[in-house]
C-alpha cells in the first residue's frame, strides 16, 4: 500500500490564483482530513470528510472548498490565494473502528503564496 | 478536547531511555489520550493511545496517572531517529469526534 499519498510536493502561487491539492489514500479509509501547519505551530482542522458525498468544516475552512466524490480521494481548492494561505498542507486518513482510529497523514505540500 | 501542557523541548542521550510529560488536568472520563510524532518536515505518526491503563506497543509505552491528569510516554531505547516533534493530545475517540487538536508538543533532540 502507498498509504496517503499527495500532489504536488512543492507550489508557489501569485495572490488571486487557485489551485487544487491532491490527496488521495488507497488503504479504503472513510474518513479523510485536511489540516494546515504554520511554522513552529500544530496541525490545525480545515475540513474533513467521513465518507463519499459528505464533508464538513473543520477549524480554519475559510478560502478553502472539498468535495469527496470518491472513498480514495479529497482534494482540496484553494480559490483566490492570499500571503495567509503560505504554509504546509497535511492530507490524512483513518477507519474508525470502535476507538480505534488512528490517522494516517501523507507527506505534506508546501505551498507559498507571493 | 481538554488542553495539555508539554515542555517545549528536551534532550535524550542515544541508547537511553527518553520519558516525555504531559499535564492534561481537565481531562474528562471518556477522553483518551494520543501521542503522535512528526520528525521535520514530514507528516505526523501515530505512536500510542489509551485510556486509563499504561499501554505499551513496538514503538512505545504510555504511562497515565491513576487521577489521569498527567501521562508519559516513554521510548525505551531512544536513537538519532526518534528525534522529532511528540505531540500530546487528549480527545474523545469514535463517531462524532474527527479533530486531532495539535498545540507546540516538545522537541526531542537525541544526542550521539
Amino acid at each position: 500500500n502507498a498509504g496517503v499519498t499527495q500532489t504536488p510536493k512543492f507550489r508557489i502561487l501569485k495572490i488571486g490564483q487557485s489551485m487544487t491539492l491532491q490527496c488521495t489514500q488507497d488503504m479504503n479509509h472513510n474518513y479523510m482530513y485536511w489540516y494546515r501547519q504554520d511554522p513552529g505551530m500544530g496541525l490545525k482542522l480545515i475540513y474533513y470528510s467521513v465518507g463519499a458525498g459528505i464533508t464538513d468544516k473543520g477549524e480554519v475552512p475559510n478560502g478553502y472548498n472539498v468535495s469527496r466524490s470518491t472513498t480514495e480521494d479529497f482534494p482540496l481548492r484553494l480559490e483566490l490565494a492570499a500571503p495567509s494561505q503560505t504554509s504546509v498542507y497535511f492530507c490524512a486518513s483513518s477507519y474508525l473502528a470502535g476507538q480505534w482510529d488512528e490517522q494516517f497523514f501523507g507527506p505534506g505540500t508546501r505551498l507559498t503564496v507571493l | 478536547d481538554a488542553k495539555t501542557t508539554q515542555p517545549p523541548s528536551m534532550d535524550c542521550a542515544e541508547g537511553r531511555a527518553a520519558n516525555l510529560p504531559c499535564n492534561h488536568s481537565t481531562i474528562s472520563g471518556n477522553e483518551y489520550v494520543y501521542w503522535y510524532r512528526q520528525i521535520h518536515s514530514q507528516g505526523p505518526q501515530y505512536i500510542i493511545h489509551g485510556l486509563k491503563n499504561n499501554e505499551t506497543n513496538e514503538m512505545a509505552s504510555l504511562i497515565i496517572t491513576e487521577d489521569r491528569k498527567s501521562s508519559t510516554l516513554i521510548l525505551p531505547h531512544a536513537t538519532l531517529r526518534d528525534t522529532a516533534v511528540y505531540y500530546c493530545i487528549v480527545r474523545v475517540s469514535g463517531a462524532g469526534s474527527y479533530q486531532l487538536t495539535f498545540g507546540k508538543g516538545t522537541k526531542l533532540s537525541v544526542i550521539p
